[in-house]
């Protein structure tokens, strides 16, 4: 198995609201990260986890929490946001930790979010 | 810091021709690159990628890449492009010191187009 999967495909949210995003990969990777992906944009690192732990916070704004229940999921919380984080935001994961440069990234399809 | 540039934003051939997207990279050290795919609405996809090694490098669905340091060089290339390749393409490299090891810096992006 080498996918990664990701709930809900498309989430439609007022400013009010709080909602989590969900990934999951059963390939026994030990790194996950959140992407956010403007559109006609690369994607751009919000989070990184190294065996569950929180490596790496791109300086993203608090109403982003991300939580690592165990090595297989990957969540993102989200609460209050605004109108300007509406994107693709993109899970991936990767065999090796993201202390290594060899770091080949597999990503899931991605949640379509809409922020009203 | 490493980073990496994708010459064209849009590339546009005819079914049959050759495809060849450009990148080129800075890098004070040795380069870890990478392309990746993305359909519309999906995530992203690893093509190939170069660590160390052979500078040829091929990967997935026909396309290769060489590793030019001379010309700080990464282009892809296909010999003959079908219609499921129009896709948008992304060059990336992994970061080499600091905070920013083993973190992806993806290009802009190019869109490729392929006309019957």
């Amino acid at each position: 198995d080498t996918e990664v999967t990701q709930t809900p495909k498309h989430l439609v949210m007022g400013m009010t609201n709080k909602k989590s995003l969900k990934c999951e990969q059963h390939m026994g990777h030990r790194a996950m990260y959140w992407y956010k992906q403007k559109a006609k944009k690369p994607p751009e690192l919000m989070f990184v986890y190294s065996y569950e732990k929180l490596s790496i916070n791109e300086s993203v704004p608090s109403r982003f929490s991300p939580e690592c229940p165990n090595s297989s999921l990957l969540n993102l919380h989200l609460h209050a946001l605004q109108p300007e984080d509406s994107a693709l935001y993109l899970c991936a994961s990767s065999a090796k930790t993201s202390m290594s440069r060899d770091n080949e990234q597999y990503f899931g399809p991605g949640t379509r979010l809409t922020v009203t | 810091a490493q980073s990496v540039t994708q010459l064209g934003s849009h590339v546009s051939v005819s079914e049959g021709a050759l495809v060849l997207l450009r990148c080129n990279y800075s890098s004070s050290v040795p380069p870890y690159l990478f392309w990746y795919v993305q359909y519309p609405n999906q995530g992203l996809q690893l093509l190939l990628k170069y660590t160390t090694g052979a500078t040829l490098v091929k990967g997935i669905n026909g396309f290769e890449a060489e590793f030019k340091k001379s010309e700080t060089s990464f282009h892809l290339t296909k010999p003959s492009a079908h219609m499921s390749d129009a896709a948008e393409y992304f060059c990336a490299v992994s970061g080499a010191g600091g905070t920013s090891y083993g973190k992806l810096t993806f290009g802009q992006g190019t869109i490729l187009t392929v006309h019957p």
